[in-house]
């Protein structure tokens, strides 16, 4: 059964915390992405993985970074989350790049106060 | 640079009426792949089409969608709504395969009875 999952599925934080999201698959897929939805401004990418330690930004990668040191594994870290980082989180992996189907995971809502 | 422009906001329809949600695009690129996400409440975006093949109709789950290059469009058809297509919808745009999607803002479809 082909999954992604990510953790938290919720989360609140205060202005200036760090905030760290994990995102796994099990379906072996070389690519992982992060993207952040909002409303009226649909997904929007912040980071592409092509495989371990092989990241490039997105169109929005400012105030983010990522880590992957797993295929399976894709983390999103906020180094001092500010308030216009609320948003709904996104994990998705493909099998090679985005021409190949995306699977998303089931998000992560984040709150920062 | 790329964009994908679509049918905005909210489609609000009667059950049984047919569906129709535009999405054009913009690339430099000569052979695009455009995909429909569609996204229900309470699960993970999902991959509805997909095509890179010009004036091919491509159909899943009742729903059909042609790529026309010469139009830069990629149109989202259902004959007849039902209550469960009732979610938001993504038209989204990959130029190559290194990069990410592109998304539309992305259109929520209310269907009632």
């Amino acid at each position: 059964d082909m999954k992604v999952t990510q953790m938290p599925r919720y989360l609140i934080k205060r202005m200036g915390e760090n905030v760290l999201l994990e995102c796994g698959q099990d379906m072996s897929h070389e690519t992982m992405y992060w993207y952040r939805q909002d409303p009226g401004l649909g997904l929007q990418l912040i980071y592409i993985s092509y495989d371990v330690d092989s990241n490039s930004e997105g169109d929005i990668p400012k105030g983010y970074r990522v880590s992957r040191k797993k295929r399976e594994h894709f983390s999103l870290i906020l180094d001092s989350a500010k308030t216009n980082q609320t948003s709904v989180y996104f994990c998705a992996s493909s099998y090679g790049g985005s021409q190949d189907t995306q699977y998303f995971g089931p998000g992560t809502r984040l709150l920062v106060l | 640079g790329d964009s994908v422009t679509q049918t905005e906001g909210l489609v609000t329809l009667t059950e049984g009426l047919p569906v129709m949600l535009n999405c054009t695009y913009q690339t430099i690129y000569s052979n695009p792949f455009l995909f429909w996400y569609v996204h229900y409440l309470n699960e993970s975006p999902r991959l509805l089409l997909k095509s890179s093949t010009d004036n091919k109709r491509t159909e899943h789950q009742g729903f059909h969608a042609t790529l026309h290059k010469s139009s830069s469009s990629f149109h989202l058809q259902k004959s007849s709504a039902q209550l469960s297509d009732s979610a938001l919808y993504y038209c989204a745009l990959s130029e190559n395969y290194a990069q990410g999607l592109t998304f539309g803002l992305g259109t929520r479809v209310s269907v009632f009875p």
